[in-house]
């Protein structure tokens, strides 16, 4: 059974930095592209970002481009983001996803895991 | 890059059908057959419901349906149940234009 198990989400202060994990089992990690997806309070979903299967490229969202930075460990099955520069903007639900096809992109999110809450408040 | 447009809300009665639209622009909709549907229950993660304009994940029932004509695509609900009744949100990639979109969101009430 694939899981994906977000963690690492607090309150911080503007400004601040955070490092979010996700923990993947049930799948054979490393074939996979892993996704960022996040939701405000009350809203919709935005996609964050993109690390393909090997990490060895990524991709970002203009409003976290150069403030995130995704990254993975296929030897512990997790995928991380750092998260600098916080602003009250980026208060969210954050969820990690992961892709269909082995070693490429569809950018469709097949599993989705529980979500962990960043709160961005002084 | 803005996000896709859906109508707020969508309803209808046990057994009716339901087709929600999703527009874009020829830089996301238009352009890739990457358009994909979630559904998401209060309180819940997502669920990808269509893939590739209308490809459905094993699993999901065949009730499901996705297309797409141009700058819009469509996910059409048959056959409504009680279950259905959830946020609906559409994505399309958009290339080097922000990467991925995803919709508004259509709130889909089963009457």
């Amino acid at each position: 059974e694939v899981q994906l198990v977000e963690s690492g989400g607090v309150v911080v202060q503007p400004g601040g930095s955070l490092r979010l994990s996700c923990a993947a089992s049930g799948f054979t990690f490393d074939d996979y592209a892993m996704h960022w997806v996040r939701q405000a309070p009350g809203k919709g979903l935005e996609w964050v970002s993109l690390i393909s299967w090997d990490g060895g490229s990524t991709y970002y969202a203009d409003s976290v481009k150069g403030r995130f930075t995704i990254s993975r460990d296929n030897s512990k099955n997790s995928l991380y983001l750092q998260m600098n520069s916080l602003r009250a903007e980026d208060t969210a639900l954050y969820y990690c996803a992961k892709d269909i096809p082995r070693y490429s992109s569809s950018w469709s999110l097949d599993y989705w895991g529980q979500g962990t809450l960043v709160t961005v408040s002084s | 890059q803005s996000a896709l447009t859906q109508p707020p809300s969508a309803s209808g009665s046990p057994g009716q059908s339901v087709t929600i639209s999703c527009t874009g622009t020829s830089s996301d909709v238009g352009g890739y057959n990457y358009v994909s549907w979630y559904q998401q229950h209060p309180g819940k993660a997502p669920k990808l419901m269509i893939y590739e304009v209308s490809k459905r994940p094993s699993g999901v029932p065949d009730r499901f349906s996705g297309s797409k004509s141009g700058n819009t695509a469509s996910l059409t609900v048959s056959g409504l149940q009680a279950e259905d009744e959830a946020d609906y949100y559409c994505s399309s990639y958009a290339g080097s234009n922000n990467w991925e979109v995803f919709g508004t969101g259509t709130k889909v009430t089963v009457l």
